[in-house]
């Protein structure tokens, strides 16, 4: 079965410093990759997702950037946080744009 | 601009009681539609796809789409105090590339 790990669960970082997220799936071959965030009391907002190694599509122009270095892997960063940036960040998965997503345990990130 | 859009609730309905939690969409284009539990602090679960229009039942849940009027509902019965969570709409246009759309929530109380 499909396992979708995502680390750490919580995080409180200084304002200025960098951040790296790491999700990575198992269980499946090539699956779409998808960072969420969630505001306090606010919708899931998408930010990056990828459908293949390399392949990266931006939402929201912000500090914030994703790579995929290897197929199940996904790597959400920030050189330098600001305040804004704190939220429920969510790796989710799914096998192809038409089908369900599957989200990971989440991050709550607070910045200082 | 597509939008999904849910009534931020809440909503309060006592136990052993129907909930209904309603959906609108404005992409003429969607073609899959999700609903998604999500208990407070946790990260969002599925709970129904729905790909064609009229009604999906799994277990107390059921799932109705009319894509003519571009709404999405989910009902809920025999409502439990278990069940008092923030539910989430989510559609997709199926487009290569492209990723789930979010609304903001429902959030449903039930009152033992």
């Amino acid at each position: 079965s499909q396992t979708i790990h995502q680390w750490p669960a919580t995080l409180v970082q200084p304002v200025g410093s960098p951040l790296s997220l790491e999700c990575t799936v198992e269980g499946t071959s090539n699956p779409n990759l998808y960072w969420y965030r969630q505001a306090a009391g606010r919708g899931l907002q998408l930010l990056f997702y990828s459908i293949g190694i390399g392949q990266i599509s931006s939402e929201v122009p912000q500090n914030l950037s994703a790579s995929r270095p290897q197929d199940r892997q996904f790597i959400l960063s920030s050189k330098k946080l600001l305040l804004s940036d704190s939220g429920f960040y969510l790796c989710a998965w799914s096998v192809q744009s038409s089908t369900e997503a599957f989200f990971g345990q989440g991050t709550r990130l607070t910045v200082v | 601009q597509k939008e999904v859009e849910q009534n931020s609730g809440p909503l309060s309905v006592p136990e052993g009681a129907i909930a209904s939690l309603n959906c609108t969409y404005s992409d003429r284009g969607s073609q899959s539609f999700f609903w998604y539990r999500q208990y407070s602090g946790k990260s969002p679960e599925l709970i129904m796809s729905i790909y064609s229009n009229g009604d999906k039942e799994d277990g107390r849940f059921t799932a109705q789409l009319n894509k003519a009027s571009q709404y999405v509902s989910l009902l809920i019965r025999d409502s439990q105090p278990s069940d008092s969570a923030t539910y989430l709409c989510a559609v997709n246009n199926d487009q290569a590339g492209t990723a789930l759309i979010f609304g903001k929530g429902t959030t449903l109380s039930v009152s033992s």
